[in-house]
C-alpha cells in the first residue's frame, strides 16, 4: 500500500493567492482529517469526514478555508484568500473501520509570502 | 472535552541512557485510545503505538516500552538504552470511541523534543 499521499510536498505563495492542498487517502479507510502543524498551536484538527461527509469543521479557522471530499479516494483543501499566517504544515490522515490507529502522509509545507 | 498534557518540553539525554517521556490525558469518555507518535527532523508523523482503554498492561516492542495506568490518567514512555536515532519529537494522541463530531478524530499533546547526544 503506498499510504496516504499528499500534495504537493512543498508550496510557496503569495498573499491573497488561492493554495489548494490535495490528499490521497489508502483505499478502504473510511476516514479522513486534515491536520495543521504550527510552533505556536502544535498539531490541531481543522476538519474530518466520515464516508466522504464532513462531521466536524470546528477546527476550520475562518471562512478562507474550505474543504471537500467528492470521492472516497480524494479530499482537498483549499485557502482562498491565502494570508501569511497560514504558513504552516498541513497533514492529511486516514483511519481504517475499527479504529486501529491513524496514518498521515508525508504533509505539505506550506509558506504564504 | 479531551485534553493531552506533555509537561516536558525538551529532553536531552546521553547516549545509551534512558529516557521517560510523560504523558497525561482527560477525557469523559469511558472507551478511548492512546497513541505515541514520533515525528524525526524529516516531518512525517510516524504511528509508534496504540492501546485502548481497557487494556492496562505495558507493552514493550524492543528499546521502546510503554506504562499506561488509568489510576493517574497516564501514559508514559520510556525509551531504554537511547540511541542517536532517537533524537525527534513525540506525541502523545488520545481519541474517543465514539465516530460522533469532538470524540473520534486525534487530540494531540504539544510533544516533547528529544535530543539523544552522542
Amino acid at each position: 500500500d503506498a499510504g496516504v499521499i499528499q500534495s504537493p510536498r512543498h508550496e510557496v505563495t503569495e498573499m491573497g493567492q488561492e493554495v489548494t492542498l490535495r490528499c490521497k487517502p489508502i483505499s478502504g479507510h473510511d476516514y479522513l482529517f486534515w491536520y495543521r502543524q504550527t510552533m505556536m498551536r502544535g498539531l490541531e484538527l481543522l476538519i474530518y469526514f466520515n464516508n466522504n461527509v464532513p462531521i466536524d469543521d470546528s477546527g476550520m479557522p475562518e471562512d478562507r478555508f474550505s474543504a471537500k471530499m467528492p470521492n472516497a479516494s480524494f479530499s482537498t483543501l483549499k485557502i482562498q484568500p491565502s494570508e501569511p499566517r497560514d504558513s504552516a504544515v498541513y497533514f492529511c490522515a486516514s483511519s481504517a473501520p475499527g479504529h486501529y490507529g491513524y496514518t498521515f502522509g508525508s504533509g505539505t509545507r506550506l509558506t504564504v509570502v | 472535552a479531551q485534553k493531552v498534557t506533555q509537561a516536558q518540553t525538551e529532553i536531552s539525554v546521553v547516549e545509551k541512557e534512558d529516557v521517560t517521556l510523560d504523558c497525561v490525558y482527560e477525557t469523559r469518555d469511558t472507551t478511548y485510545y492512546l497513541f505515541w507518535y514520533k515525528q524525526p527532523p524529516s516531518g512525517e508523523l510516524v504511528f509508534l503505538i496504540r492501546r485502548n482503554s481497557f487494556d492496562e498492561q505495558n507493552e514493550i516492542s524492543g528499546r521502546y516500552s510503554w506504562n499506561f495506568q488509568k489510576s493517574t490518567s497516564s501514559f508514559n514512555f520510556t525509551i531504554t538504552a537511547s540511541q542517536v536515532v532517537d533524537s525527534a519529537v513525540y506525541f502523545c494522541a488520545l481519541s474517543g470511541a465514539h465516530s460522533g463530531a469532538g470524540s473520534y478524530q486525534l487530540t494531540f499533546g504539544k510533544g516533547t523534543k528529544l535530543s539523544v547526544i552522542p
